[in-house]
């Protein structure tokens, strides 16, 4: 696609409930990101797939969190249980791989709010 | 581990003022740096690069040098406008085996009053 294209664009929960954010990277690009950006806080990287290799799941906050890359493209990041703390918008960016510079190219994200 | 440190804001400014944003990273290996912007209401947008020492990066009045020798790539531009109201990220990837993950500082906000 042109973008980074992700869904829902906002997302209302009550607290102890899963959710999906969805994320389609830019057709082509192996690497895909995803961050959480908190009210008043910088990108804390949850989460990087490049290609075939293993994610680097370093930044998951706990066990709640996890996501999958199906075929290489389309990435899913799913919260179980939701808490309030998990309120946050959740930004998924992608870029063409090991052998460049590595600019990101990012998606507008998904505002999670837990009630 | 591989980290970015930039100075807090709010920054505010008048139209035209000269602006520097501090930016410091610590990382193994020879990172590449990064600038990004977040318009209000937007995402987050690449501003401009730097891939080895000494170089710089220069994007819509804003530049950013590369200085390994006090790993810093501080951001610069010397007149600002009242469209360059946003939040302003440092950022840095590693260029080492098996990690390339883009680590971002926590922003810095920048006001510009006419």
């Amino acid at each position: 696609g042109a973008g980074v294209s992700q869904s829902p664009s906002n997302k209302v929960t009550e607290k102890g409930k899963d959710v999906e954010l969805r994320c389609d990277p830019i057709s082509g690009h192996t690497a895909l990101y995803w961050y959480r950006q908190s009210l008043g806080q910088g990108l804390e990287f949850l989460i990087y797939f490049q290609g075939n290799s293993a994610p680097d799941k370093s930044g998951l906050p706990s066990d709640r969190f996890s996501a999958e890359r199906t075929g290489g493209s389309v990435s899913t990041l799913t919260i179980q249980r939701t808490q309030q703390e998990d309120s946050a918008v959740y930004l998924c960016a992608s870029s063409s791989g090991l052998a460049t510079t590595g600019e990101l190219f990012f998606g507008e994200g998904s505002r999670l709010t837990v009630l | 581990g591989d980290s970015v440190t930039q100075m807090e804001g709010p920054v505010t400014l008048s139209e035209e003022a000269f602006l520097t944003i501090n930016c410091t990273y610590t990382a193994t290996g020879y990172p590449s740096l990064f600038w990004y912007v977040q318009y209000p209401g937007e995402g987050l947008q690449l501003l401009l690069k730097a891939t080895k020492a000494d170089d710089k990066g220069s994007n819509k009045g804003f530049e950013a040098t590369y200085r390994k020798e006090t790993t810093s790539f501080h951001l610069e531009k010397g007149s600002v406008q009242v469209s360059d109201s946003a939040v302003y990220f440092c950022a840095l990837r590693p260029i080492i085996t098996g990690g390339f993950k883009t680590i971002f500082g926590a922003g810095t906000r920048l006001f510009v009053k006419a």
